[in-house]
């Protein structure tokens, strides 16, 4: 079974840019949360999505969005890029978000704002 | 809220001796408790996982790690260190509100031959 996916891999964008990451779950998983993991905050939770809805979100502010497709895979979208919003952006999968579950994480995407 | 300390943010061990990365818990509740492991320029992968089952759970590569409710720890041992054995640590829990995890600020292993 292939694993998460994870699209692109790197990104180089200025500040005042947007950007649009996506995201592959495993096959037959219907959660999919994203992480943002920066050397000062460590892992961070962004928000997480299941059956094309919103369960619950992080505390980030507005210019962090996301989305969910009826097959699962998922976009998020930062607005108005700064140069804080560089970071590696983890999303994670599993079958339906319950705490007990295993989350399957992707390699990530590194986003550098200049 | 669920939350978890790791106690040490850098570990230093000699290949072949046992290694233990010490984490605290806090939660109003049982917890669903996680060790993750990445290594540099790769994804988080799950190391083990406690949900209530047994207290003593075994994971991958060797390690393994005790859910102790009275002293509301969840420590990560390993007999023997492989120099393989270096990366980042993270003792996670998952958030009572659901549907996310609470990642400790990691512990760093660095296995010395």
């Amino acid at each position: 079974k292939a694993g998460v996916t994870q699209t692109p891999r790197y990104l180089i964008k200025t500040r005042g840019q947007q950007v649009t990451l996506s995201c592959s779950p495993i096959s037959g998983h219907r959660s999919v949360s994203w992480y943002q993991q920066t050397p000062g905050q460590g892992l961070q939770f962004l928000f997480e999505y299941f059956s094309e809805t919103q369960r619950n979100k992080g505390n980030f502010p507005g210019r962090f969005s996301g989305r969910q497709f009826s097959n699962s895979r998922s976009e998020m979208n930062v607005s108005t890029l700064e140069l804080g919003d560089s970071a590696l952006y983890l999303c994670a999968s599993s079958l339906r978000g319950a705490p007990e579950e295993t989350q399957y994480f992707g390699p990530g995407t590194r986003l550098l704002v200049l | 809220a669920q939350s978890v300390t790791q106690l040490d943010s850098h570990v230093s061990v000699s290949e072949g001796t046992p290694v233990l990365l010490r984490c605290n818990y806090s939660s109003s509740y049982s917890p669903s408790l996680f060790w993750y492991v990445q290594h540099p320029n790769k994804g988080l992968q799950l190391l083990l996982k406690y949900t209530s089952a047994a207290t003593l759970v075994k994971g991958i590569n060797g390690f393994e790690a005790e859910f102790k409710k009275s002293e509301t720890s969840f420590h990560l041992t390993k007999p023997s260190a492989h120099m393989s054995d270096a990366a980042e640590y993270f003792c996670v829990v998952s958030a009572n509100s659901g549907y996310a995890l609470n990642f400790g600020k990691g512990t760093s292993l660095l296995v010395t031959p």
